[in-house]
């Protein structure tokens, strides 16, 4: 059984576009995140829901909007892709009294 | 606002053999987690062990093992009988133990371990 999983795992697309990438999580957690991984492999946090709520917003361009329908799904929706926009996105998720997080196989996102 | 260092790219180990892996962080925190993360080829992420900052015993996990240096902010992975398997890319993160907008983790840049046959 995938704990975490994410849809799709590869994304081809042009600049301009706008696109989703879904992720889901059977722990039975409520905290997800996600991250994003650079083309040097370095990796940042983007955005954290607990329980549906934001609470982690770091310093990303507005055009990254999250949504948590449920505390077992957590979506980025991207507008208006950019070049910079090209890297892996990981989604992740905990409990948030438990310290361990898990990640998804990733969304590598290419963008021509 | 705290950091994690990782400040060997790249370390080659032979089959068999010991290596161990560097990371040091910085935090004003008394209480947090430390973790090691691999990075396979296949680009997964996979928790490789957990260390408690308030536990004075360094965790290990079968060949798996972390010295500890909480005076030191230091935090290495031993990695013994190293296996081909074993050849990845290793992140150090660091986690506050405060929940909510602390929960997130902060990596280091990572360190590309090859194992050589």
């Amino acid at each position: 059984d995938t704990a975490v999983s994410q849809t799709p795992k590869y994304l081809v697309t042009q600049m301009g576009n706008d696109k989703s990438i879904k992720c889901e999580q059977n722990l039975g957690h409520d905290t997800m995140y996600w991250y994003k991984q650079d083309s040097k492999k370095f990796l940042k946090i983007m955005f954290s829901y607990n329980n549906k709520e934001l609470i982690i917003n770091e310093t990303v361009p507005n055009r990254f909007s999250p949504k948590s329908p449920d505390k077992a799904h957590l979506n980025l929706h991207i507008n208006s892709l950019e070049l910079g926009d090209s890297a892996v996105y990981f989604c992740a998720s905990s409990q948030m009294v438990g310290e361990t997080q898990y990640f998804g196989p990733g969304t590598r996102l290419l963008v021509l | 606002a705290q950091t994690v260092t990782q400040s060997q790219p790249e370390m080659s180990v032979q089959e068999a053999e010991t290596v161990t892996l560097s990371c040091t962080y910085d935090t004003s925190e008394s209480d947090y987690y430390l973790f090691w993360y691999k990075q396979p080829p296949s680009r997964q992420m996979i928790l490789v062990i957990r260390q408690e900052a308030y536990k004075q015993q360094n965790a290990t996990e079968n060949r798996f093992s972390v010295n500890f240096q909480k005076a030191a902010k230091s935090f290495s992975l031993k990695i013994s009988d190293s296996q081909l398997g074993d050849a990845a890319m290793y992140f150090c993160a660091y986690r506050s133990a405060i929940t909510g907008a602390n929960s997130k983790l902060t990596f280091g840049k990572g360190i590309t371990l090859s194992v050589r046959p």
